[in-house]
């Protein structure tokens, strides 16, 4: 089975901090996605990336920043954060274009 | 660009009862994938079924059915024998395919089911 691992389930920073959110992936798969899920407004995609040191901006990218350096891990980065980016964050991968994405458990960000 | 329209936010069904969840998306792309995602409370999404729209047959898993018509651009999901473990958001999703690069989902704003005892 596909494992999406994030490494917080919840993490509470302070306004202006710089976050990493760190997502990893056990089966060699070429995309990987990060959304933000709030209530109401479903799924929104932040950033992509299709392959190592790739990235394309999603539809709410404004506010992040992305790192992917191996194949297997995809960084999200609020490189200041504020409270509008309190939320769920979601990482998800897939093998090809085609093929349906699989989730991490998510990461419930607080920002005070 | 794409939508993905989801018009229920909230629904609920009696355990071993049918229900249908509506999905409305809105394209001019002729080939695509439509997915239906589940996430139960403070639990990882998953993929429920998945349908091409090249294929005319619709996509069935177990309990879980769609009702797909490409000309009204309508995906519905219908949930059989509900039972309480489907109680979770239920996620509309659309995929554009091309002959390369990425084509990310866009999502519906999601549907609330709560199977009740």
């Amino acid at each position: 089975d596909v494992k999406v691992t994030q490494s917080s389930r919840y993490l509470v920073k302070r306004t202006g901090e710089k976050v990493f959110l760190e997502c990893v992936q056990d089966m060699d798969h070429e995309n990987m996605f990060w959304y933000r899920q709030d209530p109401g407004l479903g799924l929104r995609l932040i950033y992509f990336s299709y392959d190592v040191k790739m990235k394309e901006k999603g539809d709410i990218p404004e506010g992040y920043s992305v790192s992917r350096e191996k194949k297997e891990r995809f960084s999200l980065i609020l490189e200041s954060a504020s409270t509008n980016q309190t939320s769920m964050y979601l990482c998800a991968s897939s093998l090809t274009d085609s093929q349906p994405q699989h989730f991490g458990d998510g990461t419930r960000l607080s920002i005070l | 660009a794409q939508t993905v329209t989801q018009s229920q936010p909230e629904m609920s069904v009696q355990e071993a009862e049918t229900v249908t969840l509506s999905c409305t998306y809105d394209t001019s792309e002729n080939n695509y994938y439509l997915f239906w995602y589940k996430q139960p409370p403070s639990r990882q999404m998953i993929l429920v079924i998945r349908q091409e729209a090249y294929k005319q047959q619709n996509a069935t898993e177990n309990r879980f059915s769609v009702n797909f018509q490409k000309a009204a651009k309508s995906f519905s999901l219908k949930i059989s024998d509900s039972q309480l473990g489907d109680t979770a958001m239920y996620f509309c999703a659309f995929m554009k395919l091309q002959s390369a690069g990425n084509t990310p989902l866009v999502f519906g704003k999601g549907t609330r089911l709560s199977v009740i005892a």
